[in-house]
């Protein structure tokens, strides 16, 4: 199985900060891989599918980058909004694999 | 608009079975693979089931492999699971999930019905 392993598992920032979350992947997933967010009792939404793909309706302040076995999910200025929990999911095999989970919280 | 809609969800018994429900709307539900995911109280995010868009292929986690079965129904736009030799640990939040490993992963997710497994 792949194994994803996403860090920070949380942070504090400051509205407005630039935030970055990492997953790496236990073995190279080519750009198989999106990020979702969470907020709290709610359905998990997707922001980014193919590494890098913009869903569509998600602001441009979010952006993904990454090949092979390292990712990066990037806020470029975070908003009151944005303070929820990030998963990444790598869907290059079963079985599909999410990250532990990032918390960003108010700093 | 997509909607997915699950329902079946409740308090059972360790041992017990429940079978999940999740009917969609406002797109072609034929022509996409269907996932579950669960989550349990305050914990992160578990794929459970993936099934072809036809019904033919499907695949589980290990977790559950030989107790809970995805089926779907297009003629209903309905997909399903079949939960069998419930445990505590399937205590969860289960979501239905539009997508699979074909299709770049779940896209779009029903609100979630909750199984709590306890005596």
């Amino acid at each position: 199985d792949i194994q994803m392993t996403q860090s920070p598992s949380s942070l504090s920032a400051f509205v407005g900060d630039r935030v970055t979350i990492t997953c790496r992947a236990s073995q190279g997933i080519r750009n198989d891989l999106g990020w979702y967010q969470q907020k709290p009792g709610k359905a998990p939404k997707r922001l980014i599918y193919d590494t890098s793909s913009l869903q569509s309706g998600v602001p441009s302040r979010f952006s993904g980058s990454g090949s092979g076995t390292e990712f990066t999910l990037t806020i470029s200025s975070l908003q009151p909004e944005d303070f929820a929990t990030y998963y990444c999911l790598q869907y290059n095999d079963y079985p599909l694999t999410f990250g532990g989970g990032t918390k960003v919280e108010i700093k | 608009e997509v909607q997915l809609l699950e329902s079946g969800g409740g308090l059972v018994q360790p041992g017990g079975s429940l079978r999940l429900s999740c009917a969609v709307s406002g797109f072609s539900f034929r022509n996409y693979g269907m996932s579950w995911v669960r989550q349990a109280p305050g914990k992160g995010l578990e794929w459970v089931s993936s099934i072809s868009d036809s019904g033919s292929v499907t695949y589980y986690a290990d977790s559950v492999r030989g107790r809970f079965t995805i089926s779907r129904d297009n003629s209903k736009n309905t997909l399903y699971l079949q939960m069998n030799s419930l445990r505590a640990e399937d205590t969860a939040v289960y979501y239905c999930a539009r997508g699979a490993q074909s299709t770049y992963g779940p896209d779009t997710w029903g609100q979630g019905t909750l199984v709590p497994v306890s005596s």
